[in-house]
């Protein structure tokens, strides 16, 4: 069955720290996608990166870096030097198949998420 | 600016009470979808559309009904056969087809039942 699993409920890290979320995946695709999110108390979903399963090089989106090692199957967030803006909910998401239109779904399946609190 | 809304932001209903919740989006996104947040919980789909006048369900869909009637709507109706509604909403949309889709979620409607 296809899974995501986020191990670490809650984190800090000091005020311009590097900090890295765990996301390791389950999955019998070969082709499949990853995606972090960010959700503030507000509770809107916000999208932070995204990587593919034939992807070479690890994706990266400014401070945002996604650390992909395949054979572990983990898809593991960096965040580089920490904002207080950056307290929040993550949560690493997958999409599992080739996307076809009208075929197969672009349905994310979630993990329970990681609680980052960033600390001045 | 291009977004996706949702309205309300807070709704209360009573029990044995239908309730819509509404999801718009000026994006010009093909896809649309519904999930639920528990706490301490990650999204669960409930339904799902790819395109105009059609549309599948999630995982979750037991107690909820959808519409797509346009492109720009995709209002999920919460019915009293759903046992436990009080949950956070989230809707969002992707642009569809091939590639990396990547969805873009609203504000989210805090639906309690009282």
């Amino acid at each position: 069955a296809q899974k995501i699993t986020q191990t670490q409920p809650g984190m800090f890290v000091q005020e311009k720290e590097a900090v890295t979320l765990d996301c390791t995946y389950d999955t019998s695709d070969q082709s499949y996608g990853l995606f972090w999110y960010k959700q503030p108390s507000s509770g809107e979903m916000i999208f932070l990166i995204y990587q593919g399963s034939y992807d070479e090089q690890n994706a990266t989106e400014g401070r945002y870096s996604l650390n992909f090692q395949k054979a572990r199957k983990s898809a593991n967030l960096v965040i580089s030097a920490s904002q207080l803006g950056d307290s929040a909910m993550y949560f690493c998401a997958m999409r599992e198949g080739e996307i076809a239109y009208g075929g197969a779904t672009n349905k994310l399946i979630f993990g329970t998420g990681t609680l980052l609190a960033v600390q001045p | 600016d291009g977004g996706i809304t949702q309205s309300p932001k807070y709704l209360f209903r009573k029990e044995g009470q239908n309730v819509t919740l509404s999801c718009e989006q000026n994006l010009n996104h093909d896809a649309m979808y519904w999930y639920r947040q528990d706490p301490g919980q990650g999204l669960r789909l409930i339904y799902y559309s790819q395109i105009v006048n059609d549309f599948q369900k999630g995982d979750i869909a037991e107690g909820y009904s959808v519409s797509r009637e346009k492109k720009e709507s995709f209002p999920l109706t919460v019915t009293s056969a759903q046992k436990n509604p009080t949950a956070f909403y989230l809707c969002a949309s992707s642009i569809g087809g091939q590639g990396a889709d990547t969805q873009y979620f609203g504000p989210g409607t805090r639906l309690t039942v009282l």
